[in-house]
């Protein structure tokens, strides 16, 4: 069975810094994109960040790039989200979301999601 | 970027209905269009991929057509555990995704 577990969220002041983290379990970490989507309080979903399973190429939304980080360490099945800089608007659930297919292809088609974990931005 | 956008935002059905929510492209898209179901306070679940594909495990009252810009989703007969918000998503453009804003279900 496919567990995605997320991890690390909180209440942080506007500036700071957060790191979630996804344990991964049910399946071959390894062989799987993985990506971040958040969702704003009442509001959609929106695609955060992404990272190939095979050479750790990296993606990110305009809205976060160069404040936040993905990464992977696939002898742990662990996906990282570092969030630097954060704002008031970056106030979210995020989860961790599987890649439907293995290997090199970045599908983007996304069939396992882990529950969320909340990030609260205090201005 | 390519923008998704929903429709309705809303509606109200009845237990047994066929309901359809439709979503359109900005810019042609072929068939990457994935459609996912949200009930409050749980995460996404994927219903359809590339359009008309029914992923593993989902009812088959749920199907997805459409190619290039426009897409929809239908239920055949609703039930009472559909009732949730739907989103559409985009996977033509690399390496990013975007999502439609969704179509809550609710009961009339």
């Amino acid at each position: 069975e496919v567990r995605l577990l997320e991890s690390g969220g909180g209440l942080v002041q506007s500036g700071g810094s957060l790191r979630l983290s996804c344990a991964a379990s049910g399946f071959t970490f390894s062989s799987y994109a993985m990506n971040w989507v958040r969702q704003a309080p009442g509001k959609g979903l929106e695609w955060v960040s992404g990272i190939s399973g095979s050479d750790g190429s990296t993606y990110y939304a305009d809205s976060v790039k160069g404040r936040f980080t993905i990464s992977r360490d696939n002898s742990k099945n662990t996906l990282d989200l570092q969030m630097n800089s954060l704002r008031a608007e970056d106030t979210a659930v995020y989860y961790c979301a599987k890649d439907k297919y293995a290997g090199a292809r970045y599908s983007r088609d996304l069939d396992y999601w882990g529950q969320g974990a909340l990030v609260t931005v205090s201005s | 970027d390519i923008q998704m956008t929903q429709s309705p935002s809303s509606l109200s059905a009845s237990v047994g209905d066929r309901v359809t929510i439709t979503c359109r492209a900005s810019q042609s898209i072929s068939s990457y269009v994935n459609w996912y179901q949200q009930k409050p306070r749980k995460a996404p679940k994927l219903l359809i991929y590339a359009a008309s594909s029914l992923q593993s495990g989902v009812p088959s009252r749920f199907s997805g057509s459409g190619y290039g810009t426009d897409f929809t989703l239908t239920i055949s007969s609703l039930q009472p555990e559909d009732f949730a918000t739907y989103y559409c998503q985009q996977s033509y453009s690399t390496p990013s995704l975007t999502f439609g804003g969704g179509t809550k279900v609710e009961i009339k």
